[in-house]
Order: C-alpha cells, then sequence, then structure tokens
C-alpha cells in the first residue's frame, strides 16, 4: 500500500528565513504524482506544488520549491524569505495508481510551521 | 487558488439528527472527492464521483452517509444519523480530467460539523 510520512510534527522559524520540510513515501508506481498543500488556521486546503515523478526538475513556484530525490523517495518542500502569513500547517500527498478518473490521494499527516517576527 | 465552494461552513447537530453538506466543484471539474478530517488533521477518503457516478466509496459511506452529484446541481453528502465521532472538517476537492493539471486536487474551505 501507498504511504506518504512526514516526521516532523511543528517547526518554527524565524521571519525571512528559509525552511524545509520533510516528505518521504513509498509507492510500487513507476510513475506517480506528489503534490503540497497548506492549510491555514482557518481550514482553508491551498494547493502550493507538485512534481511528476517523470520529470527530473525540482519543481518551482514563486517562493515554493521541491527537493525531489527519488532514490530515497523523499519530496521535501523548501520555502523561501519565510514570512508570518506562511505559518499554517503544510500537508504532502500522492496520487495513487488506479483506473483513469478513479485516482485516490494520500496524505501524510502534516507539518505545522511557525514563522516569527 | 481554489473555486470550489462548500456550503455551510459549520453546522451544529443533535446527535441522531441529520447533517447534510453541499459543494459546488470548480468548473470544467467532473471528478469530485469528499474527505474528512479529524482533529488529528488526518484526512479520510469518503467517496468520489465522476460526474453524477460514484467511483469509490468506503464501507461506513455506504452505510451510514448519502451522497449525491446530480447534474446541474450541487454535490452534497448526508450523514443520516450523525454520532459524536462524526464531527470533523468535511472538505470537497475537485479535479478536472484530461490537461496538465487533471492529478490536481483543489480544495473547497470545507465544512465543520459539530455533533453535540
Amino acid at each position: 500500500a501507498q504511504k506518504v510520512t512526514q516526521t516532523q510534527t511543528s517547526i518554527s522559524v524565524m521571519e525571512k528565513t528559509t525552511v524545509t520540510m520533510d516528505c518521504v513515501y513509498e509507492t510500487q508506481d513507476s510513475s506517480y504524482f506528489l503534490f503540497w498543500y497548506k492549510q491555514t488556521a482557518s481550514g482553508e486546503i491551498v494547493f502550493l506544488i507538485r512534481q511528476d515523478s517523470y520529470k527530473k526538475e525540482n519543481a518551482t513556484v514563486g517562493h515554493y520549491s521541491l527537493n525531489f530525490q527519488k532514490p530515497k523517495s523523499s519530496i521535501g518542500l523548501i520555502i523561501t524569505a519565510t514570512q508570518i502569513e506562511d505559518s499554517a500547517v503544510y500537508f504532502c500527498a500522492m496520487r495513487e495508481a488506479g483506473n483513469t478518473g478513479n485516482y485516490k490521494y494520500v496524505f501524510g499527516a502534516g507539518t505545522r510551521l511557525k514563522v516569527i517576527a | 487558488n481554489s473555486k470550489v465552494i462548500q456550503t455551510p461552513r459549520y453546522l451544529v447537530k443533535g446527535q441522531g439528527q441529520k447533517a447534510k453538506m453541499r459543494c459546488i466543484p470548480e468548473k470544467g471539474h467532473p471528478v469530485v472527492f469528499w474527505y474528512q478530517q479529524n482533529k488529528n488533521n488526518e484526512f479520510k477518503f469518503l467517496i468520489n464521483f465522476q460526474n453524477q457516478e460514484v467511483l469509490q466509496q468506503i464501507d461506513m459511506t455506504e452505510k451510514r452517509f448519502s451522497a449525491e452529484c446530480p447534474s446541474n446541481s450541487p454535490c452534497s453528502l448526508e450523514i443520516q444519523s450523525s454520532e459524536a465521532g462524526d464531527s470533523a472538517l468535511y472538505l470537497c476537492a475537485s479535479r478536472r480530467l484530461g490537461g496538465r493539471d487533471q492529478d490536481t486536487q483543489y480544495f473547497g474551505p470545507g465544512t465543520r460539523l459539530l455533533v453535540l
């Protein structure tokens, strides 16, 4: 069965620094998709960035980037120049294999990030 | 970011009462998912649809929930007889079929259910 593990429960960083959140996954699929989401205090879940397993380049969107290490089944999220508004819970997720249209998604337990002024 | 609409944002019910929540997926997204997120932030998949058809659902959903995604109407998820353990954040997500972005789910703001 596929699994996503986020071992960091909580991280605190100073504003304007860089933070990396870890995520490791287990899959037997040769092709898969990995995602990072942010959940704000209100509960709203925002899609941040994704990595397609067949792509060698690390994805980057704004001040979010990924450290994709396929041999280690690892997909770290890097946030540069952190802001107070980045304080949230961050979830790593993976799309499971399945019939087209019938994919399910597996989520990690989340990492709570606190950015301190 | 997301254009998935969920109503109501908050729902308070007594045990044994019905609890109904609705979701309008993002335009052009025929695949809809419902998740239950508990206080430990764990996501539990409940059911998913492609257009009006149920693709998969877990046993609990089949027995205690009623869900549908009718054509030209919001999708809905209804707990037939609420229990205290149903208190959670119910999240609706949708995704497109086809195109570069087809594998990305977009979430609504959630319906927070409290069963007293």
